[in-house]
């Protein structure tokens, strides 16, 4: 079962503009991670916040972790073409053994030209 | 550096039938995960496998098995397809065994099961 949702499902910008999605999770976590997906291929990894940390930035991406609200979010600024993609973020539970990562639903992002 | 190889990319089965799927790590990965993506599911956690070893294992039945073999490769089977097993399958690897850790995805398997 998926571990929380994203919001909204489907977003549609112009270039330029920023983007911003919200994820929201259920369970005390290690760490959150983001994703983004290209049109049914595989996933790449954008940036991993944990726990203990609020805000984290890598390029043009920032994130920002609520654990009291059980909330994320991927703001991704001065969007491009480029960023045409479906972003997921994904959950690995607090004390889990591994790598297990709970996917949200995902949010689908249309950057038009 | 190459990244995770996934084969076949596209594969098209009947019902009743079994299905061999192949994940290559990066080099120097011992961490594998297989995850299933749906439509109506999303993407949902298989089973995870490190060092030969299964780590951990998602909610789905039986029909479900994987391995993974000394040099980290790792493959996953389904026996019996069901219409219902139609999806992207996608396997990732990580570096290191701890949960701080980011995973590193191949293109996926896409099977359709007629």
């Amino acid at each position: 079962s998926q571990q929380g949702e994203e919001d909204p499902q489907a977003l549609s910008i112009q270039e330029g503009e920023n983007a911003t999605m919200n994820c929201s999770y259920k369970t005390s976590i290690n760490n959150l991670q983001w994703y983004r997906q290209n049109s049914g291929r595989g996933l790449v990894h954008l940036i991993l916040i944990r726990s203990n940390e609020r805000e984290k930035h890598s390029g043009r991406l920032r994130v920002t972790l609520d654990t009291s609200k059980k909330s994320s979010s991927l703001l991704i600024t001065a969007s491009r073409a480029a960023d045409t993609a479906s972003y997921f973020c994904a959950t690995v539970e607090d004390k889990a053994a591994g790598n297990k990562l709970t996917f949200g639903g995902g949010t689908r992002v249309l950057v038009k030209p | 550096k190459a990244g995770v190889t996934q084969t076949p990319r596209y594969l098209i089965k009947t019902r009743g039938q079994q299905v061999t799927l192949s994940c290559s790590p990066i080099s120097g990965h011992r961490s594998v995960s297989w995850y299933q993506q749906t439509p109506g599911q999303g993407l949902q956690f298989l089973f995870e496998y490190f060092s030969e070893t299964q780590r951990n294992k998602g909610n789905f039945p039986g029909r479900f098995s994987g391995r993974q073999f000394s040099n980290s490769r790792s493959e996953m089977n389904v026996s019996t397809l069901e219409l219902g097993d139609s999806a992207l399958y996608l396997c990732a690897s990580s570096h290191r065994q701890g949960p701080n850790t980011e995973a590193f995805f191949g293109q996926g398997t896409r099977l359709t099961v007629v």
